[in-house]
């Protein structure tokens, strides 16, 4: 049981240049987020999805998009990267009852030069 | 959901109980306190929830002062290894939609000393 998986781990950006970032789980989890994560900075929610098909956005989902094709995968796009965008970036999921735990990937670190 | 009040860092003897405050004063009565951490370079780990009465798992406790203003997360016996920021969330986990989220803030640096 891996429970959450980001890949990559590591990732260095031209401005300008695209990328997917992967997430998956195999807990069978409704909900998924993503996450970034500035220096000195909490998490902030950039999008997620309440179920397979579905995708809403968080607090900054501008340069971000993201598809949720099927339950266990959910994919963060930037399709042209810019250097705000460096970030450690986050995956996670819950299971959806309403007190649900959230369950994190290990993060994804992006820089764009 | 309610703001929540945490310190921005504290420190802690190796094998000493170690105890967060959090002040989430305007909190309301289906709102619950979940408590995340997150050791360096990870991403952030669960520990606990609760609503009125105090809570306890093999993590640590949680105790949550009668009129719910305030909590406090108690690491037993702290080990080096729980060196991490803590997350304090208020949370209401009846409505649906967006309110699924969780906000997290900078939350507490507990620094565990040998």
């Amino acid at each position: 049981n891996a429970g959450v998986t980001q890949t990559p781990k590591f990732r260095v950006l031209k401005t300008g240049q695209s990328m997917t970032l992967l997430c998956a789980q195999d807990m069978n989890h409704e909900y998924m987020y993503w996450y970034r994560q500035d220096p000195g900075m909490g998490l902030r929610l950039i999008h997620y999805s309440v179920g397979e098909g579905t995708t809403a956005k968080g607090e900054v989902p501008d340069g971000y998009n993201v598809s949720r094709l099927k339950k266990q995968n959910f994919l963060l796009g930037l399709e042209s990267a810019a250097p705000s965008q460096t970030s450690v970036y986050f995956c996670a999921s819950s299971d959806g009852t309403g007190r649900e735990k959230l369950f994190f990937g290990s993060g994804t670190q992006l820089s764009v030069l | 959901d309610a703001k929540t009040t945490q310190p921005t860092s504290m420190d802690c003897a190796e094998g000493r109980a170690a105890n967060l405050p959090c002040n989430h004063s305007t909190i309301s009565g289906n709102e619950y306190v979940y408590w995340y951490r997150q050791i360096h370079s990870q991403g952030p780990q669960y520990i606990i929830h609760g609503l009125k009465n105090n809570e306890t798992n093999e993590m640590a406790s949680l105790i949550i002062t009668e009129d719910r203003k305030s909590s406090t997360l108690i690491l037993p016996h702290a080990t080096l290894r729980d060196t991490a920021v803590y997350y304090c969330i208020v949370r209401d986990s009846l409505s649906g939609g967006s309110n699924y989220k969780l906000t997290f803030g900078k939350g507490t640096l507990l620094t565990v000393n040998p």
